[in-house]
């Protein structure tokens, strides 16, 4: 089945304990890209990648690692997370062209205290 | 001006009703569009692309008005199981950066 699977599902944290957040796609998709949810303000791209060992910055990168080592994974690392990253998170992956679907994991709900 | 806009709802319509959502985007340049479906807190789902000349799936309608701007989706005889939240999504420019607007809540009700 095709699918992103992004884990943990839920993530409760203390500020400045650095996490990481794990996305793989089975799709063999070239384009992958994180995104953060907020009440109020949509979805907003953190980072994204367009092939292996290429990654650039998306709208609110700040706070925010990346790496893309191999095609099916892209995780995403808060070295030192604050208050201001609780977040519902999304990785999603698509074939890459900018008009091709996006298929999105399941999310995961992250809050640091 | 934000790039993508959607007045976020709810909007509360009885099963059977056609219902209309408009989203306005800023880039004039802007070559794509998408809407998505986003259930309560899950992840966002491809409803269907927006062509030029409009398109239709089921129920579903969607148009692009280059001119003035904007993009709209057309849901008719309006089912329970299409409560959701409906996300405007706009390529800006091309390449893969696209921009989503906050989302319009439909709830349908009996």
């Amino acid at each position: 089945e095709a699918q992103v699977t992004q884990n943990p599902r839920y993530l409760i944290t203390v500020t400045g304990k650095k996490l990481t957040v794990t996305c793989s796609q089975n799709m063999n998709h070239e384009y992958m890209s994180w995104y953060r949810q907020d009440p109020g303000l949509g979805l907003r791209q953190i980072y994204y990648s367009m092939n292996v060992e290429v990654t650039d910055k998306g709208d609110v990168p700040e706070g925010y690692k990346v790496s893309r080592k191999e095609k099916r994974n892209f995780p995403l690392i808060l070295e030192s997370p604050s208050p201001n990253q609780t977040s519902l998170y999304f990785c999603a992956s698509s074939a890459g062209t900018g008009n091709e679907k996006l298929f999105f994991g399941s999310g995961t709900q992250l809050s640091v205290l | 001006r934000k790039e993508v806009e959607q007045d976020p709802g709810p909007f509360n319509v009885p099963e059977g009703a056609t219902v209309a959502f408009n989203c306005t985007y800023s880039n004039s340049a802007s070559q794509s569009f998408f809407w998505y479906r986003q259930d309560c807190r899950k992840e966002p789902k491809l409803l269907m692309s927006v062509y030029s000349s409009g398109n239709e799936d089921g129920r579903f309608t969607a148009q692009l008005n280059r001119a003035s701007q904007y993009i709209s989706l057309l849901i008719r005889d309006s089912k329970l199981s299409d409560s959701a939240t409906y996300l405007c999504v706009v390529n800006p420019g091309g390449g893969n950066k696209l921009t989503f607007g906050t989302g319009t809540q439909l709830k349908v009700e009996l």
